[in-house]
């Protein structure tokens, strides 16, 4: 089945202590990206890639890091998490996100930062 | 910088009654237009999409459509559900490059039986 895992799903931490939120796609897509969901924001990107090797900022990249050293995964990592990151977290992939294409997304991580 | 602007925050309808939500964005460059529908609990799932090229595109109940003069698009639906109850975000890109698409906040939808 084509999809998009996200890991963990639920998570509560405390403030400073570094936490990787791991993604992978099965559908051999180029492009990946993570968004954060806040009410009344809609969703905002944080960081993409356009293939292996390949990554930029988005809107909101600042408390994050990603890598992208394998074409299906692309974990999001808070080095030191802060209450601000508290959020419901997406993963997505596309099969050429130069095109305007379907993104196909995870179900979502929700994350608490006490 | 790009923005992209969706209305209604909350919509309440009767089964069976449209529901109309609309955007406007800001990018006149912007050239693809897609419609997300998020279930409890779940990632947003594309549902329809339309490219600068289209004024209108349809799909069963659903329908959008887009003026490029003013800058807006909208989401249509027909003989709604009680299964269309959903959080739909509309969003805006140009395509090639970085891919950069700015989403809508949202509008909530709710179909009562």
């Amino acid at each position: 089945e084509a999809q998009v895992t996200q890991n963990p799903r639920y998570l509560i931490t405390v403030t400073g202590k570094k936490l990787t939120v791991t993604c992978s796609q099965n559908m051999n897509h180029e492009y990946m990206s993570w968004y954060r969901q806040d009410p009344g924001l809609g969703l905002r990107q944080i960081y993409y890639s356009m293939n292996v090797e390949v990554t930029d900022k988005g809107d909101v990249p600042e408390g994050y890091k990603v890598s992208r050293k394998e074409k299906r995964n692309f974990p999001l990592i808070l080095e030191s998490p802060s209450p601000n990151q508290t959020s419901l977290y997406f993963c997505a992939s596309s099969l050429v996100g130069g095109r305007g294409g379907e993104l196909f997304f995870g179900e979502g991580s929700r994350l608490t930062v006490l | 910088g790009e923005n992209v602007e969706q209305h209604p925050s909350t919509l309440s309808v009767q089964e069976g009654d449209s529901a109309v939500i609309k955007c406007t964005y800001s990018d006149s460059a912007s050239n693809y237009f897609p419609w997300y529908k998020q279930e409890l609990g779940k990632g947003p799932q594309l549902i329809i999409d339309i490219r600068s090229n289209v004024g209108e595109k349809k799909d069963q109940r659903i329908a959008v459509t887009l003026n490029k003069t003013a800058k807006h698009f909208s989401l249509h639906i027909t003989e709604t559900q009680p299964e269309d109850s959903a959080v739909y975000f509309c969003a805006a890109s140009r395509r090639g490059g970085s891919y950069k698409l700015i989403f809508g906040s949202g509008t909530r939808l709710l179909v009562r039986p």
